[in-house]
């Protein structure tokens, strides 16, 4: 089955304390990206890869990481998380150039505290 | 990406016909129309697309007006699993980038 993987799906840390969020998906797509939901701000970017070792920031970048070494794998890095950083995180995945549908991972929900 | 308008919410009997519209009357000529829906903090789902001609699915039917200027999300027989934020994207096929989400439409289907 196509999919979108994400781990964990719910996530209580505290402020400064890393964590990584990881996504994969088993579609062989070159794209992958990273978007975080917040109410009455819908969802924003936060990084994107178009292949292996090819990352670019999207719309909100400030205090993530991502890497993409395997091209199923795109993790989302919080070095030190913050309470602004509580949200809801969606991974995204789809052939590039990007064509008709990006398939999303079921999200992760994280709070900092 | 041209901008898109959709009202807030919109309910919607069992069984019947949901017509989402939403307008985009800056559309360019390569932008494509595309349709999302969220259910409830789910990851959004790709429901269909298209650029003049109307499409249809397994999911749905999407009408675009000959001057492309608005379109209409047709869910045939609406369910109770219907209910989600419906999301109406303007965008150029093989672009780069990410989707911009809009509020979308708040599709409440009532038995």
């Amino acid at each position: 089955e196509a999919q979108v993987t994400q781990n964990p799906r719910y996530l209580i840390t505290v402020t400064g304390k890393k964590l990584t969020v990881t996504c994969s998906q088993n579609m062989n797509h070159e794209y992958m990206s990273w978007y975080r939901q917040d109410p009455g701000l819908g969802l924003r970017q936060i990084y994107y890869s178009m292949n292996v070792e090819v990352t670019d920031k999207g719309d909100v970048p400030e205090g993530y990481k991502v890497s993409r070494k395997e091209k199923r794998n795109f993790p989302l890095i919080l070095e030190s998380p913050s309470p602004n950083q509580t949200s809801l995180y969606f991974c995204a995945s789809s052939y590039y150039p990007l064509g008709e549908t990006q398939y999303f991972g079921p999200g992760t929900r994280l709070l900092v505290l | 990406d041209a901008k898109t308008t959709q009202p807030t919410s919109m309910d919607c009997a069992e069984g019947r016909a949901a017509n989402l519209p939403c307008n985009h009357s800056t559309i360019s000529g390569n932008e494509y129309v595309y349709w999302y829906r969220q259910i409830h903090s789910q990851g959004p789902q790709y429901i269909i697309h298209g650029l003049k001609n109307n499409e249809t699915n397994e999911m749905a039917s999407l009408i675009i007006t000959e001057d492309r200027k608005s379109s209409t999300l047709i869910l045939p027989h609406a369910t109770l699993r219907d209910t989600a934020v419906y999301y109406c994207i303007v965008r150029v096929d093989g672009s780069q980038g990410n989707l911009i989400f809009g509020k979308g439409t708040k599709l409440s289907v009532k038995p």
